[in-house]
């Protein structure tokens, strides 16, 4: 069956510090993969997608960046933290590289920049 | 850029309730729009509508799609307190492949 792993489930961080959150999928290849941020009280805000290994679209600018090692692997990175990248953070595939396809989500990870 | 626009924002019922939530959406490539359900912490999928007219259902929830008036509703009967969630839609645009989310109708079920 497909799963999703997200970690750490909860991070603090202080203000310019660096960040990395792993994302890897399970019993899927080829998955299209997404990183979304959630504001409180916010929708789901797109930050990056990717298709392939090491193939990365940007949607917002801002200091956060994305690489995808491995196929079933996504990293979201930051050199250094801003108090407004605090959110709640949930990587998401979809299956076989369909896009169209729905997405399933990650458990999330919850930052906190301080 | 492509919009999702929910209502109410809040809803508030008591159980055993049927409650109706709108989504309208405005896409420049529509390909499916989709329901999910988020407690605590991700989104849970619900429902993935591609055509009009047809309804999907699973137990108490159901949703329809309407392409010509560019809306969905979700449907919930006999609501219990587990419904309590945050509801999000979402469609996805066949051109640049994304998908653009609504910021969701909060619904609390009161016992």
């Amino acid at each position: 069956s497909q799963t999703i792993h997200q970690w750490p489930a909860t991070l603090v961080q202080p203000v310019g510090s660096p960040l990395s959150l792993e994302c890897t999928v399970e019993g899927t290849s080829n998955p299209n993969l997404y990183w979304y941020r959630q504001a409180a009280g916010r929708g789901l805000q797109l930050l990056f997608y990717s298709v392939g290994i090491g193939q990365i679209s940007s949607e917002v600018p801002q200091n956060l960046s994305a690489s995808r090692p491995q196929d079933r692997q996504f990293i979201l990175s930051s050199k250094k933290l801003l108090l407004s990248d605090s959110g709640f953070y949930l990587c998401a595939f979809t299956s076989g590289g369909a896009s169209y396809n729905e997405q399933f989500f990650g458990p999330g990870t919850r930052l906190t920049v301080l | 850029e492509d919009k999702v626009v929910q209502s109410p924002l809040s809803l508030v019922v008591h159980e055993g309730d049927t409650v109706t939530l709108n989504c309208s959406y405005e896409v420049t490539n529509f390909r499916s729009l989709l329901w999910y359900k988020q407690e605590k912490k991700a989104p849970t999928f619900l429902f993935m509508l591609t055509s009009s007219g047809i309804e999907k259902k699973s137990g108490r929830l159901s949703s329809i799609l309407d392409k010509k008036e560019l809306s969905s509703i979700l449907n919930i009967t006999a609501t219990q307190t587990g419904d309590s969630a945050i509801y999000l839609c979402a469609v996805f645009n066949f051109g640049n492949e994304k998908l653009t989310f609504g910021t969701g109708t909060r619904l609390t079920i009161i016992p």
